[in-house]
């Protein structure tokens, strides 16, 4: 079975400030993908990366950045000079690449909310 | 971006009501998820739908009827709820490359934000 723990329940950060938050996981699976989501308060949920367990080359894009690390499962997400608008609460997720039907399934941690105040 | 949209967008209910959720993906997309998000759970997957066959049910009370006419649309038909079905439900999409597994990336509509009385 699978798991995803994020432990950090709410983080509450100044405007300008870097917050990282974190994502750790758990499968006997050696081939994943890793995902993170962002849902502002309207509800929906937005897709922001998608890894795959071959690739663990960190990635940038504009403020966010990501950092892979196999060796000790972890998928943390960082947001660099935050805004207010970055205020949500953030996903990550867990599904498993396979021969199998339920390749779908994906195995979300329970959330960080991130309030960013001004 | 407005891939897949979900109406209405709130909804209240009685316990002998019946309504239906309707859910729409504007992404060409051929697999169709219904979640439900309630407050301090992790989201739980309800029903999966490929090529409009329901692949998931995950063990949900039968007073949620879901039904897939086409790819492109979803409904979760609600009869004689319990309080406790209080939840946002989330569509979601992704697509299905023909006779391989459907991993990719699943895109979220905006909700339903649903409260039984």
């Amino acid at each position: 079975a699978q798991k995803v723990t994020q432990a950090q329940t709410e983080i509450s950060v100044v405007e300008k400030e870097d917050v990282t938050l974190d994502c750790v996981y758990e499968t006997r699976d050696t081939t994943y993908y890793l995902f993170w989501y962002k849902q502002p308060p309207s509800g929906e949920l937005v897709f922001l990366i998608r890894r795959n367990s071959f690739d663990e080359q960190n990635e940038i894009s504009g403020r966010y950045s990501w950092n892979f690390q196999k060796s000790t499962s972890s998928f943390n997400f960082t947001i660099t000079a935050s805004q207010v608008v970055d205020s949500a609460v953030y996903f990550c997720a867990l599904s498993i690449i396979g021969d199998g039907g339920s390749n779908y399934k994906l195995t979300f941690g329970k959330g960080t909310l991130l309030t960013v105040n001004p | 971006e407005t891939g897949v949209t979900q109406t209405p967008r709130h909804l209240v209910m009685g316990m002998t009501n019946k309504k239906s959720l309707k859910c729409e993906q504007h992404l060409g997309h051929n697999a169709m998820y219904w979640y439900k998000q309630s407050a301090k759970k992790p989201l739980e997957l309800m029903f999966v739908y490929n090529f409009k066959e329901q692949t998931e049910n995950n063990s949900v009370p039968s007073r949620f009827s879901p039904e897939c006419p086409n790819s492109s649309h979803l409904f979760l038909h609600l009869h004689t709820l319990q309080p406790e079905d209080s939840a946002l439900y989330l569509c979601a999409s992704s697509s299905n490359p023909s006779g391989g597994p459907f991993t990719d990336t699943q895109y979220f509509g905006p909700g339903t934000r649903l409260t039984v009385l």
